[in-house]
C-alpha cells in the first residue's frame, strides 16, 4: 500500500547541531510539506514543493530548510538547532495544486538540549 | 488575518451522549475545509472534506456540515474508541495550497 513514512521519529539533539529529518511518499504525489505542531499554536506550514526541484517558504521558515531531488522525498533540514525548535514535525503530501486531502505521515518528535 | 477557531478545547462526554464540535474561520476566500482526527502520538488522519455552504458529509457515527462562517462535526451516539483530537483546517484561495489549521478540539467519550 501507498504510505508516507517519517524518520527518525524520535530525535534528540543539541544546539547549534545540523539536524536532516526525511519524509517519504509512495503516492507519486506532486505536493509536499513540512508541518511542526506545538501546544498553543496548532499545526504550522513550514516548507512546502510543487515538484521536483521547487521549494517555498510557508509561515515559520526561519532556520529550516528543504530541497526536492526527488518526487518521494522532501527532506527538512534545521541548519543550527535551537531550543525553540523542539517541537512535533510532520510530513504530509497531496496529489494536485487545487484543493485535494493532505495526508500526514507519523510525525517526528525532536528535542533540542 | 485569516483565522480558524475551534471550540470547546475539550469535551468530555458519556458513551451515547451525542453533540457538536464547533469550527468557525474568517477567512479572505475559502477553497474547501477540512476535517482531521488525530490520536496520541500519531499524524493526522483525513476525515472529510468540505467545499460549499450547505454540504453535509457523513462517516459511520461523524457528521460534518458547513456554512458560510463555520463548520460543525456531529458526533451520534459516540463510542470510547472515537475519543481523539479532532482537527479542522480550511484551504484558502490565494495563498498557494495553504492550509490553515484551528488548534483542536479533545475529545473523550468515558465508557
Amino acid at each position: 500500500d501507498a504510505e508516507i513514512t517519517q524518520s527518525p521519529r524520535h530525535k534528540i539533539t543539541e544546539t547549534g547541531r545540523q539536524v536532516t529529518l526525511a519524509c517519504h511518499q509512495t503516492w507519486n504525489h506532486n505536493n509536499m510539506f513540512w508541518y511542526r505542531q506545538d501546544l498553543g499554536h496548532g499545526l504550522r506550514l513550514i516548507h512546502y514543493s510543487y515538484g521536483v526541484q521547487d521549494t517555498n517558504k510557508g509561515e515559520v521558515s526561519d532556520g529550516y530548510s528543504v530541497s526536492r531531488s526527488n518526487t518521494e522525498d522532501l527532506p527538512l533540514t534545521l541548519e543550527s538547532a535551537a531550543s525553540s525548535q523542539t517541537s512535533v514535525y510532520f510530513c504530509a503530501s497531496s496529489e494536485t495544486h487545487r484543493t485535494d486531502t493532505q495526508y500526514f505521515g507519523p510525525g517526528t518528535r525532536l528535542t533540542v538540549l | 488575518e485569516d483565522q480558524v477557531t475551534q471550540s470547546p478545547e475539550a469535551l468530555r462526554l458519556q458513551e451515547g451522549e451525542s453533540s457538536s464540535l464547533n469550527c468557525s474561520y474568517t477567512v479572505s476566500g475559502l477553497r474547501g475545509l477540512f476535517w482531521y482526527r488525530q490520536d496520541p502520538g500519531k499524524g493526522p488522519e483525513f476525515l472529510f472534506t468540505l467545499y460549499s455552504a450547505g454540504e453535509e458529509k457523513e462517516k459511520e457515527r461523524l457528521k460534518a456540515t458547513l456554512t458560510k462562517k463555520e463548520s460543525f462535526l456531529h458526533i451520534t451516539a459516540p463510542k470510547p474508541e472515537d475519543s481523539a483530537t479532532y482537527l479542522c483546517a480550511v484551504h484558502l484561495i490565494q495563498g498557494a495550497q495553504k492550509l490553515v489549521f484551528g488548534q483542536g478540539t479533545r475529545l473523550t467519550i468515558n465508557p
